[in-house]
């Protein structure tokens, strides 16, 4: 039940166009949603986060889509660019306390 | 956000020995966390660094193998006991702020056990 699960593993994306993450969960008691963002010998960085009372969220090119009911949440990467070439992790917390991580997705843009 | 450092950011250590590592935050924070990551995985929560009190360790995770200190509001170390190959990790400290739920993380200590 702590589990969040993570799709694909890995992500070939060309220039420009868009790039999608899925993520499932079970526990209905996480109420925060957030995206990391780690490049190769970096700590993870926030990227975009969602509660559960919002079924979008928008910032620049990065969206989050939340189904409640489904349990599922997704990142789209518009526009898709070489430097977004990363691995990202999904995650929920609860509480304001620890994460659960999801497994990661590699992610190349391919110019 | 909070600016977060670790030290120190890489090292090789001997089979056998222990390693601290320290985080600082710019700011006071409410929680610091010690994750540790394996190479090409996700990360794995080892404990909770409580302020002057003993840290809450994860299933898995022991007290005589992490052992952690969390002295004030704004550093804590963490030490890898007894160090053997299956040690070799990233190790990275994050941070949350009062009333919010962003955690945010430092760059990682690259840890390698020969």
């Amino acid at each position: 039940q702590q589990q969040v699960k993570q799709s694909p593993q890995s992500l070939i994306v060309q220039k420009g166009g868009i790039s999608i993450i899925n993520c499932a969960y079970e526990n209905t008691a996480f109420d925060y949603f957030p995206w990391y963002q780690q490049f190769p010998g970096k700590g993870p960085a926030l990227l975009i986060a969602i509660r559960p009372d919002v079924s979008e969220k928008k910032e620049g090119r990065f969206t989050i889509s939340f189904n409640k009911s489904a349990k599922q949440f997704s990142l789209h990467i518009m526009d898709s660019q070489p430097g977004d070439s990363a691995t990202y992790f999904c995650a929920a917390s609860w509480d304001a306390s620890k994460i659960i991580f999801g497994s990661g997705t590699r992610l190349s843009i391919r110019p | 956000s909070a600016v977060i450092s670790q030290k120190p950011s890489r090292d090789i250590c001997q089979r056998g020995t222990s390693l601290t590592i320290q985080c600082q935050v710019d700011s006071q924070v409410t929680m610091m966390f010690w994750y540790r990551q394996q190479p090409g995985q996700s990360l794995t929560l080892i404990a909770t660094a409580n302020q002057g009190s003993e840290a809450t360790y994860e299933s898995g995770f022991v007290i005589d193998k992490f052992p952690i200190s969390r002295p004030n509001l704004t550093f804590s170390t963490l030490t890898v006991s007894n160090m053997s190959p299956e040690d070799s990790s990233i190790y990275l400290c994050s941070v949350t702020t009062r009333g919010r739920n962003e955690q945010y993380f430092g760059p990682g200590t690259r840890l390698t056990v020969t």
